[in-house]
């Protein structure tokens, strides 16, 4: 079975300009999330969608959104790109919208620098 | 307000001995705990967890261990071996929650 899929693998924008970043979770995943790691920390939750609403928004500026699809794939979508956007922008799958007992898997990431 | 803290940025263990990884928490409403992997380039990698009703979980050579009075879980591997070299995360969700929140990391180096 493929694990989760993230595209594109990296990328470069211009300040200002906009990104569209995908996901496809594990077959048989509703839950996804989204996860933005700066170099040097750990990965920083941003939005989780589960059954395709919206159940959890990290503390990030509304320039960031995000949907999943009827098929639970997902979008995250930022607009008017800061150089502080450039990051590893992580998907993780999971069966259920819980952490609690359920195991998480993450992606490979999207890099994208802003310049 | 970092809730999970790997205070040690990195760890250089031999091959063969045991590498302890630690991390400190500060919210007591969390209540599931998980260690990932990350080799550079790839996604982070699960590799334990662990419950709050539990002190201890086991698997091959990785064992964590919690100690909730004090807000500490340890992640034990044991024998190191070259492949272990990676940045290790431990991350806290609460009960409820698919938020998970990661510490720093620490990056492990295994010396043959």
């Amino acid at each position: 079975d493929a694990g989760v899929t993230q595209s594109p693998t990296h990328l470069i924008k211009t300040r200002g300009q906009h990104v569209t970043l995908r996901c496809s979770p594990i077959s048989g995943h509703k839950s996804v999330s989204w996860y933005q790691q700066v170099l040097g920390q750990g990965p920083q939750f941003i939005f989780q969608y589960y059954e395709k609403e919206e159940r959890g928004r990290g503390n990030f500026p509304d320039r960031f959104s995000a949907r999943q699809f009827p098929n639970y794939s997902s979008e995250l979508n930022v607009n008017a790109l800061l150089l502080g956007d450039s990051a590893l922008y992580l998907c993780a799958s999971s069966l259920i919208g819980q952490a609690v007992g359920n195991t998480i898997y993450f992606g490979e990431g999207s890099w994208l620098t802003v310049v | 307000d970092q809730q999970v803290k790997q205070n040690s940025p990195s760890l250089s263990v031999q091959e063969g001995r045991i590498s302890i990884l630690n991390c400190d928490y500060t919210n007591s409403m969390f209540d599931y705990f998980l260690w990932y992997k990350k080799y550079p380039a790839e996604g982070p990698t699960f590799l334990i967890s662990i419950s709050s009703i539990k002190d201890k979980n086991e698997d091959g050579r990785f064992t964590v261990f919690l100690n909730k009075s004090a807000k500490h879980l340890s992640l034990h591997i044991v024998p190191s071996q070259p492949g272990d070299s990676a940045v290790y995360f431990c991350a806290a969700s609460a009960e409820g929650a698919q938020k998970l929140v990661f510490g720093q990391g620490t990056r492990l180096t295994i010396n043959p």
